[in-house]
């Protein structure tokens, strides 16, 4: 079964205090690893898709790093506007009906103080 | 391109009463996915269409849970003799075929009370 583990579970920073989330991942085969953000009361808004070990990708304040094992979102000098929930998803290579169905974790709340 | 829209937004209910959801996915988006989020924890995948077709169901869909998506357009989601543990928010998303079929684009959610 796929697994994903998101840590930490709520992380506070000071406005320009840089930090990184972590998301271990378990899955049968990897067709790709997805950062979603969250904001209270809203639907999950997608980040960035990566796909095999090595692979960056940056967005503004955030840069998100794929291993085999694990993804990082590297957040930068953050800002109050970047407090969320970051979650963390993937999905499982295999059939076509496999399209979107994702197995998220649990998020990782953000709160940035100015 | 409004996004995916979801109606209504919040629904409380009484234990044993039955409730629908509708999702209004993205015009061009061909595939519409049905996720439950419960408070602290991430979406779980229940469901997903492609066109009218129902292709996948979680087994976290029980049989009190129905989804349809008639002509392959809007869809709803269906929940009978709702129970306590059905309390939850309601996601819909959708994504198109070719590239970027796995970006899904959620809507903003349905949240259920079951009192």
């Amino acid at each position: 079964e796929d697994q994903v583990t998101q840590s930490p579970e709520a992380l506070r920073l000071q406005e320009g205090e840089s930090s990184s989330l972590n998301c271990s991942y378990t899955v049968s085969g990897l067709r790709g690893l997805f950062w979603y953000r969250q904001d209270p009361g809203k639907g999950p808004e997608f980040l960035f898709t990566l796909y095999s070990a090595g692979e960056e990708k940056e967005k503004e304040r955030l840069k998100a790093t794929l291993t085999k094992k694990e993804s990082f979102l590297h957040i930068t000098a953050p800002k109050p506007e970047d407090s969320a929930t970051y979650l963390c998803a993937v999905q499982a290579a295999g059939g076509g009906t496999s399209y979107g169905k994702l197995t998220f974790g649990q998020g990782t709340i953000l709160t940035v103080h100015p | 391109d409004t996004g995916v829209s979801q109606n209504p937004r919040h629904k409380i209910t009484k234990r044993g009463q039955n409730v629908t959801f509708r999702c209004d996915p993205i015009s061009e988006h061909n595939r519409l996915y049905w996720y439950r989020q419960t408070l602290g924890q991430g979406p779980e995948f229940l469901t997903y269409f492609q066109n009218e077709a129902q292709l996948e169901k979680s087994r976290l869909l029980s049989d009190r849970f129905s989804a349809e998506r008639p002509k392959g357009s809007f869809s709803t989601l269906e929940i009978q003799r709702t129970e306590q543990g059905d309390s939850a928010m309601y996601l819909c998303a959708s994504s198109r075929t070719g590239s970027g079929a796995n970006v899904l684009t959620f809507g903003a959610g349905s949240r259920l009370t079951v009192l």
